[in-house]
């Protein structure tokens, strides 16, 4: 069945510093997701990808899409405490969607 | 705006009981799927609908069961608790265009079972 692989499993930052994580598909994918998950919270929607190659921004967030629609990335640029949590992609098959096991960045000031 | 609902927030079992966690959202979504998130596992899918009458496996549905009879419910049972079974459970929904899109999660139940 489809697995979605994601690195690191812990990233440290010093505040200021940038900050990126991977995902990686068994299978092709429909789309990507990314979502964030503070602490003790539930995942909030950040962003999707649909096309091959697609790159977005939202602010010092940039999200990549591979051309083979099988790999992704978060970049955070210049991180700040505020975006301490857990970040997951989830890969979309048909009406299966799974997610990485994510990312738990943490940001000291 | 309730958005997704779920409950109880916490709940506490004894191996071989049953319960069932609740689910609704008022959204319209065609789409509900139950996910359990386990330390260092991320969240996986238990099942998943995509309208009234319609359920599907995930990758981790044993020990599970799952109803539709609504479009704004979507309960998910545990006939006879397992202490694997213990983790946080979310449910989330989404519109369907071509497949679930943006997934609105509720703020999760944490069950224990000892």
């Amino acid at each position: 069945g489809q697995q979605v692989m994601q690195i690191p499993q812990y990233q440290h930052v010093q505040e200021g510093e940038d900050f990126t994580t991977y995902c990686n598909s068994s299978t092709t994918l429909s789309n990507i997701q990314w979502y964030k998950q503070r602490p003790g919270g539930h995942p909030v929607f950040l962003i999707q990808l649909v096309k091959s190659g697609e790159v977005k921004k939202q602010k010092r967030l940039t999200f990549q899409f591979g051309e083979a629609k099988k790999n992704s990335s978060l970049h955070i640029t210049a991180t700040q405490t505020t975006d301490v949590g857990t970040y997951f992609c989830a890969g979309r098959n048909n009406n299966d969607m799974r997610f990485g096991a994510g990312t738990r960045l943490t940001v000291k000031p | 705006n309730a958005g997704v609902t779920q409950t109880p927030k916490f709940q506490v079992l004894k191996t071989g009981q049953s319960m069932t966690l609740q689910c609704a959202q008022d959204m319209n979504h065609e789409y509900m799927s139950w996910y359990r998130q386990d330390p260092g596992m991320g969240l996986r899918l238990i099942h998943y609908s995509v309208g009234a009458g319609i359920t599907d496996q995930g990758e981790v549905p044993n020990g599970y069961n799952v109803s539709r009879s609504t479009t704004e419910d979507f309960p998910l049972r545990l006939l006879s608790a397992a202490p694997s079974q213990t983790s946080v459970y979310f449910c989330a929904s989404s519109r369907l265009a071509g497949g679930p899109g943006e997934l609105f999660f509720g703020e999760g139940s944490r069950l224990t079972v000892l």
